[in-house]
Order: structure tokens, then C-alpha cells, then sequence
């Protein structure tokens, strides 16, 4: 069975710092990976995929993340924070073998706090 | 644009009712699943269909039951609602040929059962 860890349950950067929220996560085989996020009361949108392409994937509002195979990892960073950023962040990782293709399997969320 | 809409957006129960959370999309997505959202532990996952004749369980279906009406339509009923089921729920779609298993979210219902 496949898992996600989101290491820090609350991260807090001061408005123009470095973001960086950090993802490892367990699969038997090379997998589809996914950052969401979640503004307060909304539902999650796509931040950004890994689908086997590149390594380094571009998404929405200037973030980005890198699939590192070695260390199991995905994490997502922004350069400079912004006041606008201020949310709940999930990694998440697909399911690719058996009947559960297609499947997401979901970490337990980073809530970041972006202070002026 | 509300490709994927849930309806109630918000209910208040008493312990014992019976409840049915609705969920439609405008996707053509095969693909639909439940989850529920609680402080902490994430999204798991409560059933998913993969088409109309296909319902899975998923890794917490205890106290809930699910319809696929229609390939729009996926809804999850609450037989008899408890205490620990307050939380937001959350209707997804998929078409894993089309977008690489990408998900698309429902706004979401929370649910508050005294």
C-alpha cells in the first residue's frame, strides 16, 4: 500500500521568505505525485503534478516542486511568500498497479501561515 | 465554473437521522469518490466508483453507504448519523486516460452531527 508523509502539520514564513513544505511517500513502483491546496472554506485545487516527465514541475502561483527518486521525495517550494498563499497544502500520490488504479492516497496536510 | 457541486453545502443533524450528501458533475468522469476531511489526518477516502455498476469501499466506509445513480451522480447517505461523523466532506472525479489521475474537488459539505 502506498503513503504520503507531509512533515510539519503547521508551517509559518514571513511574507517574501522561502516556502518549502516538505513530502516523502512509499510506492512499489514509480508513481504520479500531486500538491493541492485549500483556501479557507473552499474546496482542493491542483497545485501541480509529477507525471513521469520532467523532474522539476512548474505550477500555479509560482510554485514548484522536484520528484527526487532517490530520496522519495516531492517537495513544494515558492521562492518569496505571499500573504495570498496562506493555506492548507496536501500531497498526494497515485495508485498506478491493480484494481486501486487511479486511487489517491492523501498526507495529512501542512497548514501554512504566512505572517507580514 | 462548478464542473463538480455538492448539495447540501452545510447541515446541522441530531444523532440517529438518517442523511444523504449529493454530489453531480459535468466532467463525463467515469470516475467518482467520497471523502471526508478532519483536522489532522487529511482526506481518506470512504467509497469510490470507478463507472455505474462498479462501488468500492474504501478505507473508512463503516456507518456510510453510497449510490451511483447515474455516471453524474454519486451520492453518500449516513443511516444513522453519530457524534464522530461531523466533518467536511468532500466529492471527487477522475478520467485517468485524460489527466494523469488528477482529481477534480467538489466545494464540499460539512456535516455537524449533536
Amino acid at each position: 500500500a502506498q503513503s504520503v508523509t507531509q512533515l510539519g502539520s503547521h508551517v509559518s514564513v514571513s511574507e517574501g521568505a522561502l516556502v518549502l513544505l516538505r513530502c516523502n511517500y512509499s510506492s512499489s513502483v514509480p508513481p504520479y505525485l500531486f500538491w493541492y491546496v485549500q483556501y479557507p472554506n473552499q474546496g482542493l485545487q491542483l497545485l501541480l503534478k509529477y507525471t513521469s516527465a520532467a523532474t522539476l514541475v512548474k505550477g500555479i502561483n509560482g510554485f514548484e516542486a522536484e520528484f527526487k527518486k532517490s530520496e522519495t521525495s516531492f517537495h513544494l517550494t515558492k521562492p518569496s511568500a505571499h500573504m495570498s498563499d496562506a493555506a492548507e497544502y496536501f500531497c498526494a500520490v497515485s495508485d498506478l498497479g491493480g484494481t486501486s488504479y487511479g486511487k489517491l492516497t492523501f498526507g495529512q496536510g501542512t497548514i501554512l501561515t504566512v505572517h507580514p | 465554473d462548478a464542473d463538480v457541486t455538492q448539495t447540501p453545502r452545510n447541515r446541522i443533524t441530531k444523532t440517529g437521522k438518517r442523511i444523504m450528501l449529493e454530489c453531480s458533475q459535468t466532467k463525463g468522469h467515469d470516475r467518482m469518490y467520497w471523502y471526508r476531511q478532519d483536522p489532522g489526518l487529511g482526506l481518506r477516502l470512504i467509497y469510490y466508483s470507478f463507472d455505474v455498476k462498479d462501488i468500492n469501499k474504501g478505507e473508512i466506509s463503516d456507518g456510510y453507504s453510497v449510490s451511483r445513480q447515474a455516471q453524474a451522480k454519486f451520492s453518500l447517505s449516513l443511516e444513522s448519523a453519530i457524534p464522530n461523523q461531523t466533518a467536511l466532506y468532500f466529492c471527487a472525479t477522475s478520467d485517468p486516460g485524460l489527466n494523469h489521475h488528477e482529481q477534480f474537488f467538489g466545494p464540499g459539505t460539512r456535516l455537524t452531527v449533536l
